[in-house]
């Protein structure tokens, strides 16, 4: 079964910073996709990033890229220039391409300190 | 496009009594799916539909729970009937799988959630 770990609890950083949040995950498919998504206090879930297993390439998003190690099974998200409204909890999810179903990290709560 | 849309945001019912909870997917997405978070388990998976067709709902917890999807710009999810264990935030998610779209395919967007409490 595909199973993703979240190995920090919480993290904080300050303003302006740079910030790292980690992420694993177990499968034996080649074909698969990884997203991070962010849930603030308003506990809407939004999606940061996402990555296609078959591209080496890591994905970019602004301030947001990620360090996706396929051998590794590591798939972490830098935040850069941290902002004050980057507070929320982060969710690491894995979704196999022959399936539909999202499977979720336990999630990362980033507190971003002025 | 407005999102995923959910109602009602939050819900406060008795115990025993019937819950309804309400979700219009993205226009144009032939998935939909709905989660449940708790602090105890984090997101589950409960069902999801493709185009309106139930494909997988062994995350359902127990009879009573159902969900339906009409057509493809509605669903509901049902509670009856409802209990304290059953107090979760709710969501709705839509996907486009295969086609061109201005989003992602496969990627899922959720809407606000439900935040139900059973007293």
């Amino acid at each position: 079964a595909q199973t993703v770990t979240q190995s920090q609890p919480e993290m904080s950083v300050q303003e302006a910073e740079t910030v790292t949040l980690s992420c694993t995950y177990d499968t034996s498919e080649s074909n698969y996709y990884l997203f991070w998504y962010k849930q603030p206090p308003s506990r809407q879930m939004i999606l940061v990033i996402r990555q296609e297993a078959y591209k080496q390439q890591n994905a970019t998003e602004n301030r947001f890229s990620v360090n996706f190690q396929k051998a590794a099974k590591s798939f972490s998200l830098k935040i850069s220039d941290s902002q004050l409204g980057d507070t929320a909890m982060y969710f690491c999810a894995f979704m196999n391409h022959n399936t539909d179903k999202l499977i979720f990290g336990t999630g990362t709560r980033l507190q971003v300190f002025p | 496009d407005a999102g995923v849309i959910q109602s009602p945001r939050h819900e406060v019912t008795e115990m025993g009594q019937e819950v309804t909870l309400r979700c219009k997917p993205i226009s144009g997405h032939d998935y939909l799916f709905w989660y449940r978070q708790t602090m105890m388990r984090g997101l589950e998976l409960l069902i999801y539909f493709n185009n309106n067709v139930p494909i997988d709902d062994s995350g359902m917890p127990e009879d009573r729970f159902s969900a339906k999807m009409p057509n493809a710009s509605f669903s509901t999810l049902k509670i009856q009937p409802s209990e304290p264990r059953d107090s979760a935030v709710y969501f709705c998610a839509s996907s486009l799988k295969g086609g061109t779209s201005g989003l992602s395919t496969d990627t899922q967007y959720f809407g606000p959630g439900t935040r139900l409490t059973v007293l």
